[in-house]
């Protein structure tokens, strides 16, 4: 399975800290996709970055991706309250086989 | 914004029973899918369907479920004889051509009793 492995699987951090999560993945990818999920609503697409980029950047995100260690990361600089969610990374394979994969997820809960 | 719409928003069934859960992806799309999400838990993928037809499908999606496009706008995800482990929220997405982003629905939440 190239499921990606998201870690912490929970994260409490205060408002204003920046917040880092990591993702895993098994097999050879096209591109990784982070998506957030508030509580009890679908997932929201926030950044993808492709297999031949290294670092990728959106307002306060700043996404990273080592091909070779097959991980990524997603940082959240200055967090707020309204950053509290579940975010989950994506990954579609290399083969191009119409699924695109997700992790388990952290949940990062941002304290006032 | 051009969005995913699901219905029911909820629903109640028991055990045993058929049900349908609806969604309308983005007009343009022509890549669906639907995934799962027990409570709390991973996203699980399902389901893809493009062109027609089912493109990849998991090991979860066996015979109790299937995949239709009746209309040209609707797509639906059937669960034959429902069972306890099907409560979940479901969620349908959908994916322009060339693209790779998904969109989401907000998701079907299926208790099952």
């Amino acid at each position: 399975s190239q499921q990606g492995e998201e870690d912490p699987q929970a994260l409490s951090i205060q408002e204003g800290e920046n917040a880092t999560m990591n993702c895993s993945y098994k097999t050879s990818i096209n591109n990784l996709q982070w998506y957030r999920q508030n509580s009890g609503r679908g997932l929201v697409h926030l950044i993808l970055i492709r297999s031949n980029e290294r670092e990728k950047h959106s307002g306060r995100l700043r996404v990273t991706l080592d091909t070779s260690k097959k991980s990524s990361s997603l940082l959240i600089t200055a967090s707020r309250a309204a950053d509290t969610a579940s975010y989950f990374c994506a990954t579609e394979s290399m083969n191009r086989d119409d699924k695109i994969i997700f992790g388990k997820g952290t949940r990062l809960h941002i304290l006032p | 914004e051009p969005e995913v719409t699901q219905t029911p928003s909820h629903q109640v069934t028991q055990m045993g029973q058929e049900v349908i859960l609806r969604c309308v992806p983005i007009s343009n799309h022509l890549y669906f899918y639907w995934y799962r999400q027990i409570l709390g838990q991973k996203v699980e993928f399902l389901v893809s369907f493009y062109n027609n037809e089912i493109s990849e499908k998991s090991e979860i999606f066996d015979d109790q479920f299937s995949v239709e496009r009746p209309d040209g706008s609707n797509f639906t995800l059937k669960i034959r004889s429902t069972k306890l482990e099907d409560s979940a929220m479901y969620f349908c997405a959908s994916q322009g051509n060339g693209a790779n982003v998904l969109t989401f629905g907000a998701g079907s939440r299926l208790t099952v009793l």
